[in-house]
C-alpha cells in the first residue's frame, strides 16, 4: 500500500533560517504529492503540489520537487517567519495505485522564534 | 473560491448523546472525507464517500456512520457519543482524480463530556 513518512519534530528554528522538512513515500502508478499546513486551530490548507516527477511546486517561498528516483518530496523555505510557525503534512494522492484515499505523513510542527 | 464549510467550529455533548457533524462543498467534488485528529495520532480516516449514497469505511469506523443523501453534504453521526471521541474533526472533499489535492474544512472541536 501507499506510505508517507516524514520526519518527525517539532523544528525548532530562528527567524531567517533555512528550513527543510524532509518527505519520502512509497506508492503505486503516479501519484500527485502535496504539501498542506495546520496553523493553530484550523484545517488543512494546501500549500503546494506536484503531480509529475520533475516537477517543483512552488508558493509563499516555499518549494519541493518530486523526486522519483529517491522518491522524496522535501519541502524547503530560503528563510523562514515567525508567521510560518504551524504544522505541515506531506501527503499523496489522486488515484495511485487504484485507491481515491489520499496518504499523509504523521505532520511536522515548525516552531520559529524571533 | 472554493469552499468545504463544516457547521460547527467548537461543539460540547454530554455522553450518550446522538451528535451529527455536518459538510457541506460547493465544488461540486464526487469525493468527500472524514477525519478525526489527535495529537500525535495524525490524520486518521473515519469514512469515505466516491459518490451520492456511496460510502466505505476508513481506518477507525467503530462508533461512527455517515450519510451522503445529497452529491454536496456529506454527514458524520456519533451514536451514542462517549469521551473518547473528543477530538478535532476534519471534513474534506475533491474531484474523483484529485490531481490538484483535497480541500479541508476549517474543522470542528468536540468535546464529550
Amino acid at each position: 500500500g501507499n506510505s508517507v513518512t516524514q520526519m518527525e519534530g517539532p523544528v525548532t528554528l530562528s527567524e531567517e533560517a533555512f528550513l527543510t522538512i524532509n518527505c519520502t513515500y512509497t506508492a503505486t502508478g503516479y501519484p500527485s504529492l502535496f504539501w498542506y499546513v495546520q496553523y493553530p486551530g484550523e484545517g488543512l490548507q494546501l500549500l503546494l503540489k506536484a503531480t509529475k516527477a520533475d516537477d517543483k511546486g512552488s508558493n509563499k517561498g516555499f518549494e519541493a520537487t518530486y523526486r522519483k528516483e529517491t522518491t522524496s518530496f522535501h519541502l524547503e523555505k530560503g528563510s523562514v517567519q515567525v508567521s510560518d510557525s504551524a504544522v505541515y503534512f506531506c501527503a499523496l494522492g489522486g488515484a495511485s495505485g487504484g485507491s481515491y484515499i489520499p496518504t499523509f505523513g504523521r505532520g511536522t510542527s515548525l516552531i520559529v522564534h524571533p | 473560491d472554493v469552499k468545504v464549510t463544516q457547521s460547527s467550529r467548537y461543539l460540547v455533548k454530554r455522553t450518550g448523546e446522538k451528535v451529527f457533524l455536518e459538510c457541506v462543498q460547493d465544488m461540486d467534488h464526487e469525493n468527500m472525507f472524514w477525519y478525526r485528529q489527535d495529537p500525535g495520532l495524525g490524520l486518521r480516516l473515519i469514512y469515505f464517500s466516491y459518490d451520492v449514497k456511496m460510502k466505505e469505511k476508513g481506518d477507525i469506523p467503530e462508533g461512527y456512520s455517515v450519510s451522503r443523501e445529497k452529491k454536496e453534504r456529506f454527514s458524520l453521526i456519533l451514536e451514542s457519543a462517549s469521551t473518547n471521541q473528543t477530538s478535532m474533526y476534519l471534513c474534506a472533499s475533491s474531484p474523483v482524480q484529485a490531481r490538484d489535492g483535497y480541500t479541508f474544512g476549517s474543522g470542528t472541536r468536540l468535546t464529550v463530556v
